[in-house]
């Protein structure tokens, strides 16, 4: 089965903390995504990685950065935690190419529920 | 610009009975299509995908539905179960683009025995 842990299901940190949150998958799988979910929002990209020392922004990368020194391995950085940065945030992988149509099933870690006072 | 859409927030239903989850998108060039279901505190589970090339894709009592006229898919459910009571995301992206899926807000499914 595909595993993609997240290293850290539950933290709280305080207003202007720098916060780091871990992600490893174990499929050899070259993409690799930040999410966050948010009620009534659903999932937003955050950032996205199709390979080693690759990223991308996605639809809200302000207040955040990524760092994917290692295939197995993205992280996400944020470097002054807000309060509007309360949230669960979701890490994903996919293979490049998959499926009949050449597209790619992301698969999920468990969440990371990231509470800043 | 919410290019995917998902216009009930909420569905209940009666055990046994079909549930019927419905997604519009805006995006004509969206041509790969997923549903994932979604519990409390867990990462989001893959359900059923469907291609453009595609009007139907069944996987046991999940079946998606594709009308690209419309830019519509729906998902059935049948029959429903109490452990299908979840929230369902459908996901939308160019398959052979940037590996960006665009997800909808979610509806939360209430299966009720």
């Amino acid at each position: 089965d595909v595993k993609v842990t997240q290293s850290s299901r539950y933290l709280v940190k305080r207003t202007g903390e720098k916060v780091f949150l871990e992600c490893v998958q174990d499929m050899d799988h070259e993409n690799m995504f930040w999410y966050r979910q948010d009620p009534g929002l659903g999932l937003r990209l955050i950032y996205f990685s199709y390979d080693v020392k690759m990223k991308e922004k996605g639809d809200i990368p302000e207040g955040y950065s990524v760092s994917r020194e290692k295939k197995e391995r993205f992280s996400l950085i944020l470097e002054s935690a807000s309060t509007n940065q309360t949230s669960m945030y979701l890490c994903a992988s996919s293979p490049h190419l998959g499926g009949e149509s050449g597209a790619n099933v992301l698969t999920f870690g468990a969440g990371s529920r990231l509470t800043v006072l | 610009d919410q290019q995917v859409k998902q216009n009930s927030p909420s569905l209940s239903v009666q055990e046994g009975r079909i549930s019927i989850l419905n997604c519009d998108y805006t995006n004509s060039m969206f041509d790969y299509f997923l549903w994932y279901k979604k519990y409390p505190a867990e990462g989001p589970t893959f359900l059923i995908s469907i291609s453009s090339i595609k009007d139907k894709n069944e996987d046991g009592r999940f079946t998606v539905f594709l009308n690209k006229s419309a830019k519509h898919l729906s998902l059935h459910i049948v029959p429903s179960q109490p452990g299908d009571s979840a929230v369902y995301f459908c996901a939308a992206a160019v398959a052979s683009g940037t590996y960006k899926y665009i997800f909808g807000t979610g509806t939360r499914l209430k299966v009720l025995a």
